[in-house]
């Protein structure tokens, strides 16, 4: 079975500082692992996704997430946070092959203080 | 850029009433799905469709939930009868191949 833990409901960052919401996974074969970011009151849309080849990946706006196979980890960084990076981010999974449907985290809401 | 659209953005039904919520997903793509978000939890998969049927389903999609792709561009799911519990936000996505899923803004239905 397929599940994802990211540790901190809510994270707070200052404007200019290193931003780092993590995520874990747990699952039966390589999965396939995104992170999705929702805007106040909008959908969800994709930040940058890990399927095959570098295992550092980077998304829009400014975002990276290293695919860490040893720790079962696809923690999600930005160097310099932005007012206009708070919203609450999700990372989520699925299996390559077969059922593909998403497992999301519980979100984590990034806070930027200025 | 392509996009996933849904419509209502926000629904308000009496318990007990049908809804249909309607998606738009992106023209060229083959996997489509529905995903609900209770308030302040996080997103749970309901179903997919491919191929004109559904491939996959969650504990939660029950008798009560059908999905439909009733032309070439839309891709609806129906409650036939809504409870309280029901209340969240409906998305709807849509992928190209079983990789990367694009998502719509959401309807909120409201049940009471």
């Amino acid at each position: 079975a397929q599940s994802v833990t990211q540790l901190g409901s809510h994270v707070s960052v200052s404007e200019g500082a290193l931003v780092l919401l993590r995520c874990n996974y747990s699952s039966s074969v390589p999965p396939y692992l995104f992170w999705y970011v929702q805007y106040p009151n909008q959908g969800l849309q994709l930040l940058l996704k890990y399927t095959t080849g570098a295992t550092l990946v980077k998304g829009i706006n400014g975002f990276e997430a290293e695919f860490k196979k040893s720790e079962t980890s696809f923690h999600l960084t930005k160097p310099s946070a932005h007012m206009s990076d708070a919203a609450e981010y999700f990372c989520a999974v699925t299996l390559r092959t077969g059922a593909n449907n998403l497992f999301f985290g519980t979100g984590t809401r990034l806070t930027v203080i200025p | 850029e392509p996009e996933v659209t849904q419509t209502p953005s926000h629904q308000v039904t009496q318990m007990g009433q049908e809804v249909i919520l309607r998606c738009v997903p992106i023209s060229n793509h083959l996997y489509f799905y529905w995903y609900r978000q209770i308030l302040g939890q996080k997103v749970e998969f309901l179903v997919s469709f491919y191929n004109n049927e559904i491939s996959e389903k969650s504990e939660i999609f029950d008798d009560q939930f059908s999905v439909e792709r009733p032309d070439g561009s839309n891709f609806t799911l129906k409650i036939r009868s809504t409870k309280l519990e029901d209340s969240a936000m409906y998305f709807c996505a849509s992928s190209y191949s079983e990789e990367t899923q694009y998502f719509g803004p959401g309807t909120r239905l409201l049940v009471l």
